[in-house]
């Protein structure tokens, strides 16, 4: 399975300021999502990273808020833009080879705005 | 995506078999039924999953009724370090999207 890498794996931002997290996968993957998973939550999934393409946000999501690059099939990142309080969460990468195949994930950007 | 329905928590005896339930009773014939867990900290870890037969692993077996309406996750000697919270997600076939529930957490006690 492949092996997801996720930097930094934690930070602690100031309010107003943008974060990108980085996303490396080990192999060529077809498919990447990011998800957020707030305090106690579960995971809700924010967009699905699109190679060469713009990313696919899901409802409550948008690309001002949270932009989206996959520029191969190996690597992506999530930017967290003009962050309040409100965006403390873990935000995590996964993968997988095809839609029917299992996600992978990384173990997550463990995200504090002060 | 269809939804699940899971019990909020469990609790099993280490060493004994750890029997997850899961309703998805509005399951397409398309969808397929996964299994993660996540322990505390880390990021969800992939354990199984099945379109319609019954599959087995290293780590677990689901079992999946005839209807597909329903399944179940059996980790066979559950330990200590399988407490964790478990989500059973049925998908697949909307682009590959995972919608996740809010899982069961099973806790393991000595």
């Amino acid at each position: 399975s492949a092996v997801i890498s996720q930097k930094p794996s934690r930070d602690i931002c100031q309010r107003g300021t943008s974060l990108t997290i980085q996303c490396q996968v080990d192999s060529q993957v077809t498919m990447m999502f990011w998800y957020r998973q707030q305090p106690g939550q579960s995971l809700t999934l924010i967009a699905t990273a699109n190679q060469g393409s713009e990313a696919t946000y899901e409802s409550g999501f948008v690309i001002d808020k949270f932009p989206i690059s996959r520029p191969n099939l190996t690597f992506s990142t999530l930017t967290v833009s003009n962050m309040s309080p409100e965006d403390s969460s873990i935000y995590l990468c996964s993968a997988s080879q095809s839609r029917n195949q299992p996600q992978h994930f990384g173990d997550g950007t463990r995200l504090s705005i002060l | 995506d269809a939804k699940t329905t899971q019990p909020p928590s469990m609790d099993c005896a280490e060493g004994r078999a750890a029997n997850l339930p899961c309703n998805h009773s509005t399951i397409s014939g398309n969808e397929y039924v996964y299994w993660y867990r996540q322990i505390h900290s880390q990021g969800p870890q992939y354990i199984i999953h099945g379109l319609k037969n019954n599959e087995t692993n290293e780590m677990a077996s689901l079992i999946i009724t005839e209807d597909r309406k329903s399944s179940t996750l059996i980790l066979p000697h559950a330990t200590l370090r399988d407490t964790a919270v478990y989500y059973c997600i049925v998908g697949g076939n909307q682009g590959g999207k995972l919608i996740f529930g809010q899982g069961t957490e099973l806790s393991v006690k000595p």
